[in-house]
């Protein structure tokens, strides 16, 4: 499975909208994106993926560059409980693991 | 999506011992995952348990420290066997639903080791 860069914090302040980068440069035709995220002390929690074309479902958006070597979770309006670890993953479709990251911790600013 | 419940939360253990963590998912999966989450780290993946076969363990872990049960479609458990304080972390369970490429999470062990 490709490798995902992500950076170590963000900062976003509350109600705006949270745009969280993951560059997948390796990445290769039949794997997927997906975003996961862990709030303080609890599991990780599902958010969205994507293999070519966006994706949105209630909780966020998630935009893939046409050449699929990059993509951003967006969150639209930020609350305060979404401070939180946001992963990146890629997954093969034959794998069945999911390879977590250092991820990127957002903190929502009142 | 699938609800997967962890027993127990959090536990404090003596080195030398071991316990056995218990994972129950609200609906039939094929697939359930283990995971370690050490202090201040990202997730690693301990083993997968499918249902009727021996569990595949990930380079670092071993059957003999994390034995693995999957008795039937919708449990599992995980024993850390033999516990140092370098056990301590939270472990988590996870599992895939059939037909679906997503992955959910119970909300972990945390385990600590004196």
């Amino acid at each position: 499975d490709a490798k995902t860069t992500q950076p170590p914090s963000m900062d976003c302040a509350e109600g705006r909208a949270a745009n969280l980068p993951c560059n997948h440069s390796t990445i290769s035709g039949n794997e997927y994106v997906y975003w996961y995220r862990q709030i303080h002390s609890q599991g990780p929690q599902y958010i969205i993926h994507g293999l070519k074309n966006n994706e949105t479902n209630e909780m966020a958006s998630l935009i893939i560059t046409e050449d699929r070597k990059s993509s951003t979770l967006i969150l639209p309006h930020a609350t305060l409980r979404d401070t939180a670890v946001y992963y990146c993953i890629v997954r093969g479709a034959g794998s069945y693991q999911l390879t977590f990251g250092k991820g990127t911790k957002l903190s929502v600013i009142p | 999506s699938a609800v997967i419940s962890q027993k127990p939360s959090r536990d404090i253990c003596q080195r030398g011992t071991s316990l056995t963590i218990q994972c129950q998912v609200d609906s039939q999966v094929t697939m359930m995952f283990w995971y370690r989450q050490q202090p201040g780290q990202s997730l690693t993946l301990i083993a997968t348990a499918n249902q009727g076969s021996e569990a595949t363990y990930e380079s670092g872990f071993v059957i003999d420290k994390f034995p693995i049960s999957r008795p039937n479609l919708t449990f599992s458990t995980l024993t850390v066997s033999n516990m140092s304080p370098e056990d301590s972390s939270i472990y988590l369970c996870s599992a895939r639903p059939g037909g679906q490429n997503i992955q959910y999470f119970g909300a972990g062990t945390r385990l600590s080791v004196l």
